[in-house]
């Protein structure tokens, strides 16, 4: 099936610092859609994204959808311990219910 | 929190016995999921409901099963756990068939032995 890239696996980062990662793939999305996962609980969205070249901001979070709809970013500026977690990015294809999920990017902020 | 509830949270099962996990809500949403979520592989859908008695197979339907004979129980079904079928299996639930509107349950552990 369609494959979705996330980079990077983990990141080590101390509080304050920005952070990024990203998606890439070789099929073309409709929807891209960012998650947090907590331990021991389901994921939460962040960010929904709709059309390409789309740049959207959930707080200290901002997300854009690639130009070429094939890839997405998501940036966390000045990260607090809470921020800790993981990450994924799910794309959405032409069928409403077939969904394909990154396999995330494991966050550590140390305080 | 969105009322999803998943029944066992936790299972240690033997190799050739059926299991049956239970996703329950309380908000009346059409759309129920059911994901497996494995190291190096994200979330993969399994199987999904888009109404009562009305159900479809997901990327990694083999050996599941599922039935939804009221709108808030999704039922999925190993009919002979296997080893490869040790996971994390999340159900999720959404109002709308586009899956932005989606809620995860907390998520059931099975080992399958």
């Amino acid at each position: 099936g369609q494959q979705l890239n996330q980079s990077p696996q983990s990141m080590f980062i101390q509080e304050g610092e920005d952070v990024s990662m990203n998606c890439t793939s070789s099929s073309i999305f409709n929807t891209w859609l960012w998650y947090k996962q907590e331990p021991g609980e389901g994921p939460v969205l962040l960010i929904a994204l709709y059309k390409a070249g789309e740049l959207t901001s959930n707080g200290r979070l901002t997300a854009q959808f690639g130009i070429t709809r094939k890839d997405s970013f998501l940036n966390i500026s000045a990260s607090i311990p809470s921020d800790v977690g993981i990450y994924f990015c799910a794309g959405q294809l032409g069928n409403n219910n077939d969904m394909r999920f990154g396999a995330g990017t494991r966050l550590t902020v140390k305080p | 929190d969105a009322g999803i509830t998943q029944s066992p949270r936790h299972k240690v099962t033997e190799t050739g016995t059926p299991v049956t996990l239970r996703c329950h809500q309380t908000e009346n949403h059409r759309y129920m999921y059911w994901y497996r979520q494995d190291p190096g592989h994200g979330l993969r859908l399994i199987h999904y409901s888009y109404g009562v008695k009305d159900t479809d197979k997901g990327e990694v339907s083999d050996g599941y099963s599922v039935s939804r004979s009221k709108t808030e129980d999704f039922l999925l079904t190993l009919e002979s756990a296997t080893s490869s079928q040790t996971s994390v299996y999340f159900c999720a639930i959404s109002l709308l068939a586009t899956q932005e509107t989606q809620y995860f349950g907390p998520g059931t552990r099975l080992l399958v032995l």
